[in-house]
């Protein structure tokens, strides 16, 4: 398995350009997330979903878009960048245990620079 | 709201030495918790897990020990690595509602 890919690995993007982050999961997990980290700081929940065609926002929704038409793909849609969005970018998966979402997974990270 | 927090942000070791790296949480509520090491450059990478009906898991080198009484977590690494040097996250999970990180400590070890 290749667990959680993401791609691209490193953009740069203007002020006002629109991209979108890219995340697959191949472990059949139900739950995907999007979080963004900051310098020395800890990971912030941008949108979760807990299945195709379910999503819902995390504590930083604002300025993101995300959607799920199958299990494996959760792309995540910036559509005015700003400077405030520079961060890196972790998708991540996990399959429901006892609890709530389970042990989550996460991809390599996307590192985004807006200028 | 819940916050998650570390008691200290950089933990430097020898190499051989047992290191310990803490957390607090502050949701009476929580009953599921995990430990991530995040290496440079890469997404966090899972340690070990424990729930809120044990207060001790042992994994290989690793040890998670928690208290609810005083709401803390603790990693304990054994005979730490340079391999080891990264930063490690305690999450917290409440039922259903989503996990919840904190800030991260960065471990430090010295040949």
């Amino acid at each position: 398995n290749a667990g959680v890919t993401q791609t691209p690995k490193f953009r740069i993007l203007k002020i006002g350009q629109s991209m979108t982050l890219q995340c697959t999961q191949d472990m059949n997990h139900n739950y995907m997330y999007w979080y963004r980290q900051d310098p020395g700081m800890g990971l912030k929940l941008i949108y979760y979903s807990v299945g195709a065609g379910i999503t819902d926002k995390g504590e930083v929704p604002n300025g993101y878009n995300v959607s799920r038409s199958t299990t494996e793909d959760f792309p995540l849609r910036l559509e005015l960048a700003a400077p405030s969005q520079t961060s890196v970018y972790f998708c991540a998966s996990s399959y429901p245990g006892l609890a709530g979402g389970g042990t989550q997974y996460f991809g390599p990270g996307t590192r985004l620079l807006v200028l | 709201g819940e916050s998650v927090g570390l008691h200290l942000p950089t933990l430097s070791v020898q190499e051989g030495d047992n290191s310990i790296i803490n957390c607090a949480y502050s949701n009476s509520a929580s009953d599921y918790f995990i430990w991530y090491k995040q290496e440079s450059g890469k997404g966090p990478q899972f340690i070990i897990d424990i729930r809120s009906n044990m207060d001790k898991r042992q994994g290989q080198r690793v040890t998670v020990l928690l208290n609810k009484t005083v709401k803390h977590l603790s990693l304990q690494i054994a005979a730490t690595q340079p391999g080891d040097s990264a930063v490690y996250f305690c999450a917290t999970q409440a039922g259903y509602s989503t996990l919840t990180f904190g800030k991260g400590t960065m471990l430090l070890v010295s040949p």
